[in-house]
This record gives C-alpha cells, sequence and structure tokens, in this order.
C-alpha cells in the first residue's frame, strides 16, 4: 500500500496568512493526487486533483504542486471560511488511501 | 449533475452486517464512473473500502477484503455496501462516492454521509 504522511496534522494561523501543507507519499505517484477541503460535520469537497488542478468553485488563493512523492497544498491568504481539515489522496495504485488530514484552525 | 443518498441502518449490532444503499439521480449508474465508499470513524481521517464498474469490475480495501461486498443495480440506479462481522472499530461515518473511470482525477461527487454505529 502507498502510505501517505501529511504535515502538519494541526496548525494554528490568522486570517490573512499563507499556509503550506504538505503529503509525502511512500513511492512515487506521479501527479496522481487530489486534496479534499473538509469543514466539521460536512462531507468532503474535492479542491485540487491531477496535484494542481483547482476544482471549479474554490478560489484562486488555493493552489497545489508536486510530483512524485512531494507535494503542497497552499493557501495564499487564508481567509475565515477556509478552517477546516484537509485531505490528500493518492490515486495512482490501489488500495486508493488518504492522508491522515491537516486541521487548519484560527490562530 | 449526479448526485448520492446514503440510505441504511444507523444502529448495527455488533458481529451483525452493515448494508448501506446509495442512490444514483441525475445520471444513469452506467455512465463511466467508479462508485465507491468511504468511511470516517469519529475525530479520524478517511479510509476508503470499495469501488466498483457498472461492468461489475471492483476493487476493495485489503484491510476489509474479506468482510466487505461491493455491488450494483443498474435496474434501481442503486450500489450496495455490505461489511459482515462488525465490531466497534467499524463504527463511523460512511460516504459513498464517485470519480470518473478515465482519469485519475479524484472523487468529484459525494453523497452527504450516513453515521453507522456497533453497538454491542
Amino acid at each position: 500500500d502507498i502510505q501517505l504522511t501529511q504535515s502538519p496534522s494541526f496548525l494554528s494561523a490568522s486570517v490573512g496568512d499563507r499556509v503550506t501543507i504538505t503529503c509525502r507519499a511512500s513511492q512515487g505517484i506521479s501527479t496522481y493526487l487530489a486534496w479534499y477541503q473538509q469543514k466539521p460535520g460536512k462531507v468532503p469537497k474535492l479542491l485540487i486533483y491531477a496535484a494542481s488542478t483547482l476544482q471549479s468553485g474554490f478560489p484562486s488563493r488555493f493552489s497545489g504542486s508536486g510530483s512524485g512523492t512531494e507535494f503542497t497544498l497552499t493557501i495564499s491568504s487564508l481567509q475565515p471560511e477556509d478552517f477546516a481539515t484537509y485531505h490528500c489522496q493518492q490515486l495512482d495504485s490501489y488500495p486508493l488511501t488518504f492522508g491522515g488530514g491537516t486541521k487548519v484552525e484560527i490562530k | 449533475q449526479v448526485q448520492l443518498q446514503e440510505s441504511g441502518p444507523g444502529l448495527v449490532k455488533s458481529s451483525g452486517t452493515l448494508s448501506l444503499t446509495c442512490a444514483v439521480s441525475g445520471d444513469s449508474i452506467t455512465i463511466n464512473k467508479w462508485w465507491g465508499w468511504v468511511r470516517q470513524p469519529p475525530g479520524k481521517g478517511l479510509e476508503w473500502i470499495a469501488e466498483t464498474l457498472h461492468s461489475g469490475t471492483t476493487h476493495y480495501n485489503p484491510s476489509l477484503r474479506s468482510r466487505v461486498t461491493i455491488s450494483l443495480d443498474k435496474s434501481k440506479n442503486q450500489f450496495f455496501l455490505n461489511l459482515n462481522s462488525v465490531t466497534s472499530a467499524d463504527t463511523a461515518q460512511y460516504y459513498c462516492a464517485s470519480r470518473w473511470y478515465d482519469n485519475p482525477y479524484g472523487m468529484d461527487v459525494w453523497g452527504q454521509g450516513t453515521t453507522v454505529t456497533v453497538s454491542s
């Protein structure tokens, strides 16, 4: 199985901050990585796919990058509605796996 | 646009079988999508369980393979999850979700989720 390690698992940030979350894969997965945003009590939403393509409906302050084993999700200027948990998922091979999640909270 | 809606009992007895249904609306289940299940135990991360195509091709998480069956009914536009020999570790929010077959772009449609509690 491909293991995904997200870091940090928790971060506290202020509105307007630049935030970066990392997802590392235990083996190369090309760009077969997706990011999801999940607000408390809500359904996960596909945020970024193919490592760097922003899903329709999300603002351009979200961006993704990386390939192979290291990926990043960046929020250029954190907004109040961005406080949520972010999950990465690899779609390179079965079983599909998720990272442990990164909870972004208000400082 | 495809929409998904889970249904099933919210309470299952330990050692029993968890059975969930996902109703697909807005399009046919025979389109080229993987139809799958993901779960999330309370306060924890997401776990992929299984997925199926309308052709009957299936993939399972090896950690659950011996206890899980995914299936679908084209006539009802529904797909199903059966998980047997449940324990408290199977208590979770269960989501059905779909992703396109011809590209590994991620799960773009999710159901609202259904809470399943395993009781002793």
